[in-house]
Order: structure tokens, then C-alpha cells, then sequence
């Protein structure tokens, strides 16, 4: 597709319960990170892929957080036993290369609500 | 430890000012890269500019404009003759490299949300 695509845009969980939340980069993208944002505050960084290895996971605030890309495109971020405080943008970015000095496309987020 | 620090949480100006959001980064790598995103309401952040650390240039396009000096770690931003459209909220971040030359993640400041008022 032209940008990173997240599915879904909204997702209302009650507590307790597991969500995923899909991204699809941009093709031929080798670098994929997801962020999360809560309200007020700007994106913290969760984790990062290169192709289909998971290289820095150290974002992720607990073990109920889980991402894979097996096939090195499509991602999906995982929470097990949503609890209140997850509630939060989770946005998805990826880039063409390596380096940082490549730019980072974003899209245009998952809200979660965990009521 | 790396951190980005936008002092200004929300600015208001009348349509036509100039605007400046302030940007101040800390990091001990002497290699990194300086990154201002825009984020309207639609959510979806939107890429203005990337600088690295050994270029100090500063850099003009359209109304914006950026001032880099390393000598103060700061990374502001200029908007000249604002706009309505302008309004969103800004974030200044900052990336360093892994040492094994792969792309590490962003660290973002808080924001500033700008208002620009007709």
C-alpha cells in the first residue's frame, strides 16, 4: 500500500482481555517499530524489527506484551490480560533501511480503550 | 541514557505570527540523528525533517525553518507567517545508532500543541 496501514483504529477491550493489533508497513520496508502514546504524552518506544527478527524488545513495559512479523512484512502486537493502564495510541512506523538516518513512516495508530 | 525535552506544552498565537518550538536533546553518542514530526488530529505523525549530528546547518523550507546548534544541544523549529493549518501538535526526537550500526528507536519529547488562531 502507499503508507503503513494499523487495523484495527479503535478497539474497546474489557479487563482481562487479550487484543492484537495489526500493522501492515510499507512494502520492501526492512525496519519496523511500534510505539505507544499515551494521552498527553509522546510515542514510547516498544520494540523493533529487522525483517523478521525481533532485535530490541526492550520497550516493552511487561511479559503480557508480545509483537512478531514471522514473515518479515505484516506485524502484529499482541496483550494478553489487557489491564487499564494499557489504554494508549499504539502506532506502527517503518523504515527502508538500517541506519537512523532513515526516515520513519508512521500510521495512523490503534486507539485501545480498557474499561 | 538519551532524553528530549519540549519545555513548551502548548503555544497560541494569532494566524500570521512567527512561532518558534523549542527543542532540547541529552545523549552521550557523538553520532545521532534530530527528527521534528507533525501530529494532526488525525493521529498520524507526519515527517518534516531529519538532521544528523555532524551537519549543524541550518535548513529553511517554505515557512519552516530549523536552527541546529550542538554547542547548546538544541534542535528548534520556526514557523514564519503561521497558518490555520498549522496547528497541530509538534515533537522533536532523537536516534542514536546501535553500536552494531542498526536502527534504534525514537525517543520522542512530550510535544507542544500549537494553536494557531484565526
Amino acid at each position: 500500500g502507499a503508507g503503513v496501514s494499523q487495523s484495527p483504529r479503535y478497539k474497546v477491550a474489557k479487563r482481562g482481555q487479550d487484543v492484537a493489533l495489526r500493522c501492515d508497513p510499507i512494502s520492501g520496508h526492512v525496519s519496523l517499530f511500534w510505539y505507544q502514546q499515551a494521552l498527553g504524552q509522546g510515542p514510547e518506544f516498544l520494540t523493533y524489527f529487522q525483517n523478521e527478527a525481533q532485535l530490541d524488545k526492550s520497550g516493552l513495559p511487561s511479559d503480557r506484551f508480545f509483537a512478531e512479523r514471522p514473515e518479515g512484512s505484516v506485524s502484529t502486537l499482541k496483550i494478553q490480560r489487557t489491564q487499564q493502564e494499557d489504554s494508549a495510541v499504539y502506532l506502527c512506523a517503518s523504515s527502508l533501511g538500517l541506519g537512523g538516518n532513515t526516515e520513519a513512516f508512521f500510521g495512523q495508530g490503534t486507539r485501545l480503550t480498557v474499561v | 541514557a538519551q532524553k528530549v525535552t519540549q519545555a513548551q506544552t502548548e503555544i497560541s498565537v494569532v494566524e500570521k505570527e512567527d512561532v518558534t518550538l523549542d527543542c532540547v536533546y541529552e545523549t552521550r553518542d557523538t553520532t545521532y540523528y534530530l527528527f521534528w514530526y507533525k501530529q494532526p488530529p488525525s493521529g498520524e505523525l507526519v515527517f518534516l525533517i531529519r538532521r544528523n549530528s555532524f551537519d549543524e546547518q541550518n535548513e529553511i523550507s517554505g515557512r519552516y525553518s530549523w536552527n541546529f546548534q550542538k554547542s547548546t544541544s538544541s534542535f528548534n523549529f520556526t514557523i514564519t507567517a503561521s497558518q490555520v493549518v498549522d496547528s497541530a501538535v509538534y515533537f522533536c526526537a532523537l536516534r542514536t545508532l546501535y553500536s552494531g550500526g542498526g536502527a534504534d528507536g525514537l525517543t520522542f519529547g512530550k510535544g507542544t500543541h500549537l494553536i494557531i488562531q484565526p
